[in-house]
């Protein structure tokens, strides 16, 4: 069974509004959780670091005030998709994992209209 | 940073045929790992190397790791539909990933 829960699977939402998208690792406690974006035929893109209890490191280019992160337990990390314009359609993957394992949540795919 | 490469970045080939992806840095890794997605799903951890020149078999699938342990390969013997997807290889705990090699293999 899946050890990273991610919800929801699939949002459809307006243009100016916000997302909240969760990753949860369901056997394991994380202190550290990692969230992509894909585009179509695209790899896997980083975003940002998330830690638990301590502010997110993101790559650069991502602005961190448009995609917030917060991770607030040793199981949940949640990145909020704020004020969400259409070029911010994406898949979005969290993963998560015990040593130097990695296993990604189900996605989810935000589209904006 | 380690830079990963991964080549080729699309391979498209008749089922029952055999092909081999690659890996390649600069950078040495003291573990790499091999994941596969499928199109609207996370990637799936296939397997860890940890030792220069391991070789992992997983069915129809054999991973070899490096002497030098700077790259990898992923070779599949007769592959099968079900074998399409995004192969990504990344290392340690960089989790950044090569752009892939998207495998399309045709009945």
């Amino acid at each position: 069974g899946a050890v990273v829960s991610q919800h929801p699977s699939w949002v459809i939402c307006k243009s100016g509004t916000s997302v909240k998208i969760e990753c949860r690792s369901l056997d394991f406690q994380a202190t550290t959780m990692f969230w992509y974006r894909q585009f179509p035929k695209q790899s896997l893109m980083l975003m940002a670091t998330s830690n638990e209890g301590s502010k997110a490191t993101y790559e650069q280019g991502v602005e961190k005030d448009k995609f917030l992160i917060n991770h607030a337990s040793l199981t949940l990390s949640t990145l909020t998709v704020t004020s969400a314009h259409p070029e911010d359609s994406s898949f979005y993957i969290c993963s998560a994992g015990p040593k130097d394992i990695q296993y990604f949540g189900a996605g989810t795919r935000l589209s904006v209209l | 940073t380690q830079l990963l490469e991964q080549s080729p970045q699309f391979l498209s080939i008749q089922e029952g045929e055999n092909l081999t992806v690659y890996c390649n840095s600069s950078s040495v890794f003291s573990s790499l790992q091999w994941y596969r997605q499928e199109p609207g799903e996370g990637p799936v951890l296939l397997v860890t190397v940890v030792t220069g020149g391991e070789v992992k078999k997983l069915k129809r699938l054999t991973f070899q790791f490096g002497d030098a342990r700077k790259d990898s390969s992923l070779h599949i013997t007769a592959a099968q539909p079900g074998d399409t997807g995004l192969y990504l290889c990344a290392g340690n705990n960089d989790m950044r990933f090569g752009a892939g090699t998207r495998l399309t293999v045709k009945p």
